[in-house]
């Protein structure tokens, strides 16, 4: 399967200061979703975006999906030490099977800096 | 909120040996299970699709038999690495879906095998 890509690969801010994220797709979706990953751990969804949904907002992040462009961002507010992780975004085609497989972007490693 | 088990967490092994991952659903019944590997600071690459009681679904350029994944019930699937070789040292997580087609895909907390 084809990955989407994410840039930045890596972005170091300072405590406090906002973190963007974006990542384009390369095929049509049903879902567009958010995932942290600390070091060494498993998967933490964060937010999950519908292909007839233009933004969403839960707590400090916001996400934007465009999908004449193929590509969403996600935004950190008020950025945290604790915010410091790999984030990746990743889509589905559908719920039926075969189309619900996730596919994940490149990812970008955020390091907030205290 | 739905819990998936993976174990063990990291695990040594000889080359030749086998090694086998469970993943068991704590709370739902995960119709379907998904299986990754990822290598250091890249990202997750599914490696198969099972549904319960059905055979996995590989993706292209995975080896069936070297990585064998079973689904037999509702609640666990189990990935076996045959015949491990050092190549095969990587990060592997697995992910659940339940019936109710909620939208969070949920996802054990990997294991990492290293192969010597």
């Amino acid at each position: 399967s084809q990955q989407g890509e994410e840039d930045p690969q890596a972005l170091s801010i300072q405590e406090g200061e906002n973190a963007t994220m974006n990542c384009s797709y390369k095929t049509s979706i049903n879902n567009l979703q958010w995932y942290r990953q600390n070091s060494g751990r498993g998967l933490v969804h964060l937010i999950l975006i519908r292909s007839n949904e233009r933004e969403k907002h839960s707590g400090r992040l916001r996400v934007t999906l465009d999908t004449s462009k193929k590509s969403s961002s996600l935004l950190i507010t008020a950025s945290r030490a604790a915010d410091t992780a790999s984030y990746f975004c990743a889509t589905d085609a559908g719920w039926n099977f075969g189309n619900e497989k996730l596919t994940f972007g490149t990812g970008t490693r955020l390091t907030i800096i205290p | 909120g739905a819990v998936v088990s993976q174990h063990p967490s990291w695990v040594i092994c000889k080359s030749g040996t086998s090694v086998k991952i469970e993943c068991r659903s704590l709370d739902f019944q995960a119709t379907t299970m998904f299986w990754y590997r990822q290598f250091p600071k890249q990202s997750l690459m599914l490696m198969a699709t099972s549904n319960e009681g059905s055979k996995a679904t590989y993706e292209q350029g995975v080896e069936k038999d070297k990585f064998l994944i079973n689904h037999a019930s509702l609640t666990l699937s189990t990935l076996t690495v045959t015949s491990a070789h050092p190549e095969d040292s990587s990060f592997y997580i697995c992910s659940a879906r339940g019936m109710e087609g909620n939208y969070g895909y949920t996802f054990g907390s990997g294991t990492r095998l290293t192969v010597v």
